[in-house]
């Protein structure tokens, strides 16, 4: 069965701190990955990654995938409390896979006190 | 503005009493999806359609139809809804996936069935 697990699934730290959230994935065809930043409502949209190596980034916020070990992490450097939200893990599948065309990990909790 | 729109954004309604959740998206995208939140359990995806007339099941398809006769509306049908759909949906629109571009989502429909 298709399956895409992030962990931790909760996390505490104070401002400044350094974090990196993780997703692993067991998919067939897996196409890409996505990871995105949900507060109060809808997710926003972080990163996509399709490629092993290479690492995206923006401003504190950077991941990078690796598809032979069939993971991505996500990390946050210097964190802000703007940045306490749920960050969710989905890997795309080409179309035809088993469970629709997208999955979803059940996210990380990240709670950045002051 | 590009965007995708969900109506209600909240309903208290009654076992039984059939309703639709609409959800149009001004982007021309040819692939939109509806996906439901709870707790412990993440996003899921209940159907997506990837351009009109093509709609297939997602994870969670029990209980919900949907229709796909217009390009820009993806609406969700509960034909008898009942106590254990009452959820958080979440409707999102994107080109074609095989273009790799990311997902937009609507602010969210809470639906409490009694």
């Amino acid at each position: 069965e298709d399956k895409v697990v992030q962990s931790p699934l909760s996390l505490v730290v104070h401002e400044g701190d350094t974090v990196t959230l993780n997703c692993s994935y067991e998919v067939t065809n897996f196409r890409s990955l996505l990871w995105y930043k949900q507060e109060k409502k809808a997710p926003t949209f972080l990163f996509m990654l399709t490629s092993s190596g290479i690492e995206k980034k923006s401003g504190r916020l950077s991941s990078i995938l690796d598809k032979k070990e069939l993971f991505s992490i996500l990390n946050i450097t210097a964190t802000q409390t703007g940045d306490s939200a749920v960050y969710l893990c989905a890997v795309i599948m080409n179309y035809g896979g088993s469970q629709g065309n997208l999955i979803f990990g059940k996210g990380t909790k990240l709670s950045v006190k002051p | 503005e590009a965007q995708v729109t969900q109506n209600p954004r909240y309903l208290i309604t009654v076992t039984g009493k059939k309703l639709t959740v609409t959800c149009s998206q001004n982007m021309n995208h040819e692939y939109m999806s509806w996906y439901r939140q709870d707790p412990g359990l993440g996003l899921r995806q209940i159907y997506y359609s990837m351009n009109v007339e093509v709609t297939d099941k997602g994870d969670v398809p029990e209980g919900y139809k949907v229709s796909r006769k217009e390009k820009r509306n993806f609406p969700l049908i509960l034909e008898s809804p009942s106590p254990n759909q009452t959820s958080l949906y979440f409707c999102a629109s994107s080109p074609y996936p095989g273009w790799d571009q990311p997902q937009h989502f609507g602010d969210g429909t809470r639906l409490s069935i009694l």
